[in-house]
């Protein structure tokens, strides 16, 4: 199952909101996850089951979504928020978007 | 605190063999399902392999099938990768992770994710 992230690039201003999308090639059901990488640092798992927040995650990070369209939404974006984003899908053998990368506006 | 720590990332020419170890802590390591997973440099990630708690139950992706071997030791709270035939597109990060939601799927597909990931181990294969 191939992931489609968009943007690729989104430019944000601290206190924003960010939004970004993940589409699949075929049906994925709730079986998606979201990962966030700053510079340096391996994946973090923000949220799994499309809109379940992992331990410690904090609500400003939501998911939602099923099927084939999910949406990744940062509320107010804080200045650790900047990174790359990655969805990942589990319903078949595991794959990753290509990710998407907010920026400071 | 729960923690994976890789070692025996390096340099190493093409047609070579690396072996990366993965040192888990905090958690019953023996309960867990292990993947590992791998970034090209500016690339994105790219699950390789996964192994079951009794190690009766392993896959890869095709990239590796063949050349690559995973495996665990419980009794040492450790996990393997054996890398054979490394050429110049096995140059990445490579990431163990700890499997949850994991399930197997009709047709015995392998899903999970990954919920505890290490630092990563760098391995660079050039001549």
């Amino acid at each position: 199952t191939v992931l489609t992230q968009s943007p690729a690039t989104l430019s944000v201003s601290p206190g924003d909101r960010a939004t970004l999308s993940c589409r699949a090639s075929g049906t994925v059901s709730s079986n998606l996850a979201w990962y966030q990488q700053t510079p340096g640092q391996p994946p973090r798992l923000l949220i799994y089951g499309a809109s379940t927040r992992a331990t410690g995650i904090p609500a400003r990070f939501s998911g939602s979504g099923s099927v084939t369209e999910f949406t990744l939404t940062i509320s107010s974006l804080q200045s650790e928020d900047f990174g790359v984003y990655y969805c990942q899908q589990y319903g078949d053998w595991p794959t990753f978007g290509q990710g998407t990368k907010v920026e400071i506006k | 605190q729960v923690q994976l720590v890789e070692s025996g990332g390096g340099l190493v020419k093409p047609g070579g063999s690396l072996r990366l170890s993965c040192a888990a802590s905090g958690f019953t390591f023996s309960d867990y399902y292990m993947s590992w997973i791998r970034q090209a440099p500016g690339k994105g990630l790219e699950w390789i392999s996964y192994i079951s708690t009794a190690s009766d139950k392993i896959s890869y992706a095709g990239s590796v099938r063949g050349r690559f071997t995973i495996s665990r030791d419980n009794t040492k709270n450790s996990l393997f990768l054996q890398m054979n035939s490394l050429s110049a597109e096995d140059t990445a990060i490579y990431y163990c992770a700890r499997d949850v939601e994991n399930y197997y799927g009709p047709g015995n597909y392998y899903a999970a994710v990954f919920d505890v990931w290490g630092q990563g181990a760098v391995v660079t294969v050039s001549s």
